[in-house]
């Protein structure tokens, strides 16, 4: 099973250019997430999805959009990038009934992207 | 707001030396408060979930402990393997949003 899987791996960007985080999950998960991890300030959330056709804004928004292309897929867009936005970011996906006793609440992330804005 | 706080910020110990992390939280209403540990280069993986307070979980060498403003994770007889960075998060009512803590450096050496 991949799990979440998160594309690419590492990225370099010049200020002001544009780029597009990939992410796509393969255990039927409702929701997904886009975080952003920084030393010291443990993982903020930026968008997160709770279900197909939703998205909702997190802690630190501004900046980015998302879109949820369909169940598996959550991706998020830097229109232009700025040096503020170096920061390894992860997505993340969960099952999500509104339940607690019959919904597996964790969450699982994928390996991260590494981005760079110079 | 819901905050989470990690102490300490980075923790050594020697092979066998137990120790406890701390997680401290406010939030309004816990859904549920969740250990995940990290390794370099990696996403976090899950380790717990606790709901209510004086509930424990155990997997291996560590147990988590809540109460109602925290949560210990200790870690008996530490390997090296056990190395990495373990991460708190709690959910809050809308049961949506998970507030992540800075997390805590663990190194046990041989």
């Amino acid at each position: 099973n991949a799990g979440v899987t998160q594309t690419p791996k590492f990225q370099v960007l010049k200020t002001g250019q544009s780029m597009t985080l990939q992410c796509a999950q393969d255990m039927n998960h409702n929701s997904m997430y886009w975080y952003r991890q920084d030393p010291g300030m443990g993982l903020r959330l930026i968008y997160y999805s709770a279900s197909e056709g939703t998205t909702d804004k997190g802690e630190v928004p501004n900046g980015y959009n998302v879109s949820r292309l369909n169940k598996r897929e959550f991706s998020l867009r830097l229109e232009s990038a700025a040096p503020s936005q170096t920061s390894v970011y992860f997505c993340a996906s969960r099952t999500s009934r509104g339940r607690r006793e019959i919904t597996n609440e964790k969450l699982f992330f994928g390996s991260g992207t590494q981005l760079s804005v110079l | 707001e819901d905050q989470v706080t990690q102490s300490p910020e980075a923790l050594r110990l020697q092979e066998g030396e137990s120790s406890s992390l701390n997680c401290s939280y406010t939030v309004s209403g816990l859904r549920g408060l969740f250990w995940y540990r990290q390794d370099p280069g990696k996403g976090p993986e899950f380790l717990f979930t606790l709901y209510s307070a004086g509930e424990e979980k155990e997997k291996e060498r560590l147990k988590a402990t809540l109460t109602k403003k925290e949560s210990f994770l200790h870690i008996t007889a530490p390997k090296p393997e056990d190395s990495a960075t373990y991460l708190c998060a709690v959910q809050g009512p809308d049961g949506q949003n998970f507030v992540f803590g800075p997390g805590t450096r663990l190194s046990v050496l041989p």
